[in-house]
């Protein structure tokens, strides 16, 4: 079965710092990967959006980036955070009939 | 530009109190409405897939329907565990499938 990992759970990071999440599946081959951030009291905003190794598609222009260096795996990253970034990100996995999504990382951006 | 409303943002039932849960959507071409449930702090977890108007899926104590323009959640005799924020997204005939979701509905059941 496909299952779908995601760390760190949670993070605290200083404005200004990096940032770096990894996510990554088992149990299939060229999955099309999503990041999606939740901020409080709304709904889940599309960040990026993979269909393949080296793929990337951005829904909105902000302060981050993505990465697939490898078929199941796709990383979110930052150069340098703002308070902005804080919430709840998701990786999510797309099959042909749902959206599986990870665990989750609380950022806190201070 | 697919949208997702639901409503209300926040539901309080006492325990056995039936309920039902409103999901809007304007989409270019549906190819499927979804229902997630979310604790909090943690991902959504998959319920049902809809893909056409008048389809209905049942899971324990909950229904979802769909219509051509809504999507409705119905809750029979919740209990305490039921207590979530439920989501609801619709994926629409875009090339990477985009998933559209809407911003929940805060379900607490009360004992």
């Amino acid at each position: 079965s496909q299952t779908i990992h995601q760390w760190p759970a949670t993070l605290v990071q200083p404005v200004g710092s990096p940032l770096s999440l990894e996510c990554t599946v088992e149990g299939t081959s060229n999955p099309n990967l999503y990041w999606y951030r939740q901020a409080a009291g709304r709904g889940l905003q599309l960040l990026f959006y993979s269909v393949g190794i080296g793929q990337i598609s951005s829904e909105v222009p902000q302060n981050l980036s993505a990465s697939r260096p490898q078929d199941r795996q796709f990383i979110l990253s930052s150069k340098k955070l703002l308070l902005s970034d804080s919430g709840f990100y998701l990786c999510a996995w797309n099959s042909n009939t749902e959206l599986f999504f990870g665990s989750g990382t609380q950022l806190s951006v201070l | 530009e697919d949208q997702v409303t639901q409503s209300p943002e926040a539901l309080r039932l006492q325990e056995g109190e039936s309920s039902s849960l409103n999901c809007s959507y304007t989409v270019s071409g549906l190819r499927g409405l979804f229902w997630y449930r979310q604790d909090p702090g943690k991902g959504p977890e998959f319920l049902f897939t809809l893909y056409s108007a008048g389809e209905e899926k049942e899971k324990e104590r909950l229904k979802a329907t769909l219509t051509k323009k809504e999507s409705f959640l119905h809750i029979t005799a919740p209990k305490p565990e039921d207590s979530a924020t439920y989501l609801c997204a619709v994926r629409s005939t875009g090339g990477y499938q985009k998933v559209t979701f809407g911003t929940g509905t805060k379900l607490q059941v009360i004992p």
